[in-house]
């Protein structure tokens, strides 16, 4: 069965602070995926990687940055995080076919 | 603009009965559609997937249908289960790099009553 951990199920955090969350899987797989949810607005991809030290920008870049250093994990970086972070952060890995798997994601507010 | 489209935010259906959960899309070059589940405070998982080279795949109570001249797939369970309330979520995805990026549709929050 595929693994895909989340650092953390909830998180609290004050506008401008640096918030790092990570993400691991132990399937081996090539590709990862960072996702933010919001209601009504469905998931929306930020960044992925398909390789070591390899990240493309998705959808929705702006605000965030990615480390990749080892293949099992993938780390979101919110270099000074806002009110309008406050989200659902979904991480997913998946190999050269279609089907992604998800961490049970981080639930982050921004006070 | 969404290439994706879930046009039913959400869907109410009695237990036993069939689900019908819709989804649209706009971009001719995707060529394989997914469906995925998502409970509450869960990530998604994958429920069951089509190429385009296919018009249906069926995986036990779900059945997915596509329509390439229309540009529209549909999800259907049958009989639907109680436990089957959830969010669907419908993705298209492209080849990029060797690998496949996927695009979400908003998701339709399906209630299965008793």
């Amino acid at each position: 069965d595929v693994k895909v951990t989340q650092s953390s199920r909830y998180l609290v955090k004050r506008t401008g602070e640096k918030v790092f969350l990570e993400c691991v899987q132990d399937m081996d797989h090539e590709n990862m995926f960072w996702y933010r949810q919001d209601p009504g607005l469905g998931l929306r991809l930020i960044y992925f990687s398909y390789d070591v030290k390899m990240k493309e920008k998705g959808d929705i870049p702006e605000g965030y940055s990615v480390s990749r250093e080892k293949k099992e994990r993938f780390s979101l970086i919110l270099e000074s995080a806002s009110t309008n972070q406050t989200s659902m952060y979904l991480c997913a890995t998946g190999g050269w076919d279609n089907e992604q798997f998800f961490g049970p994601g981080t639930r982050l507010t921004v006070l | 603009d969404q290439q994706v489209k879930q046009n039913s935010p959400s869907l109410s259906v009695q237990e036993g009965r069939i689900s019908i959960l819709n989804c649209d899309y706009t971009n001719s070059m995707f060529d394989y559609f997914l469906w995925y589940k998502k409970y509450p405070a869960e990530g998604p998982t994958f429920l069951i997937s089509i190429s385009s080279i296919k018009d249906k795949n069926e995986d036990g109570r779900f059945t997915v249908f596509l329509n390439k001249s229309a540009k529209h797939l549909s999800l259907h369970i049958v009989p639907s289960q109680p436990g089957d309330s959830a969010v669907y979520f419908c993705a298209a995805s492209v080849p990029s790099g060797g690998s496949y990026i996927p695009t979400f549709g908003r998701g339709t929050s399906l209630i299965v009553h008793p």
